[in-house]
């Protein structure tokens, strides 16, 4: 079954700026979504088709895919960015939806 | 504006059903999918499957084939998820979304929480 790779964990300080990946085969033909998910609460979306940002999502959000990984940036973190951060795409036939595993995003 | 709202919490014994409702509103019922997603406690969302609520059609998630049921009552505007054979594993919140112009899980339902227990 199709599978979205991201690392469990990414830590920066304050201001530093985050990268967290997400690779998967079909992800040179299909767009990938962020999620922001704070504990208990329901997912946000923070990027969307790629790099795009919805209205609402600071600036220093920012996303990027290139062959077979998608990144999701955010340049100058916060303590409040803190969360568990979830990519989603489909797979090939683009009639199934796959997260990925989630990265925790610790700025400290 | 687009609003999905679920049916309330629930407490199942394993090996009983569960059977979840999602009431749509702010657009034409059957002119998009839904999609069921559940997430169990510190774990990953996992996708479930969807339905056309135009013409019923369906796609589940290998995981769940045989043991999910989505359907759809297009007089309501209401789509279901049924999860059959449960066991603790099964407890989770459990969220129907629809896609919107950014992405096809744009609009979220306020969620399920689901319980499987003796």
């Amino acid at each position: 079954s199709y599978e979205l790779t991201q690392p469990p964990s990414v830590s920066v300080s304050p201001g530093q700026t985050a990268r967290i990946t997400c690779s998967g085969d079909a992800l040179p033909k299909k767009d990938a979504y962020w999620y922001q998910q704070n504990s208990g609460q329901a997912p946000v979306l923070v990027i969307y088709e790629d790099s795009k940002r919805p209205s609402g999502i600071p600036e220093r959000f920012s996303g990027s895919s290139s062959g077979t990984m998608a990144t999701l940036t955010i340049s100058g973190a916060q303590v409040e960015d803190e969360a568990d951060y979830y990519c989603y795409s489909t797979d090939s036939s683009g009639n199934l939806v796959v997260f990925g595993g989630g990265t925790k995003l610790t700025v400290l | 504006q687009v609003q999905l709202v679920q049916s309330g919490a629930e407490v199942k014994k394993p090996g009983a059903s569960m059977k979840v409702s999602c009431k749509a509103s702010g657009y034409t019922f059957t002119s998009y999918v839904i999609h069921w997603v559940r997430q169990a406690p510190g774990q990953r969302p996992e996708w479930m499957g969807w339905i056309n609520a135009g013409n019923a059609d369906t796609k589940y998630s290998q995981k769940f084939q045989g043991r999910v049921t989505i359907t759809r009552d297009t007089s309501a505007s209401t789509a279901y998820m049924e999860l059959s054979s449960l066991r603790s594993e099964d407890t989770a919140v459990y969220y129907c979304a629809s896609p919107g112009r950014r992405s096809p899980l744009d609009y979220w339902g306020q969620g399920t929480l689901v319980t499987v227990s003796s």
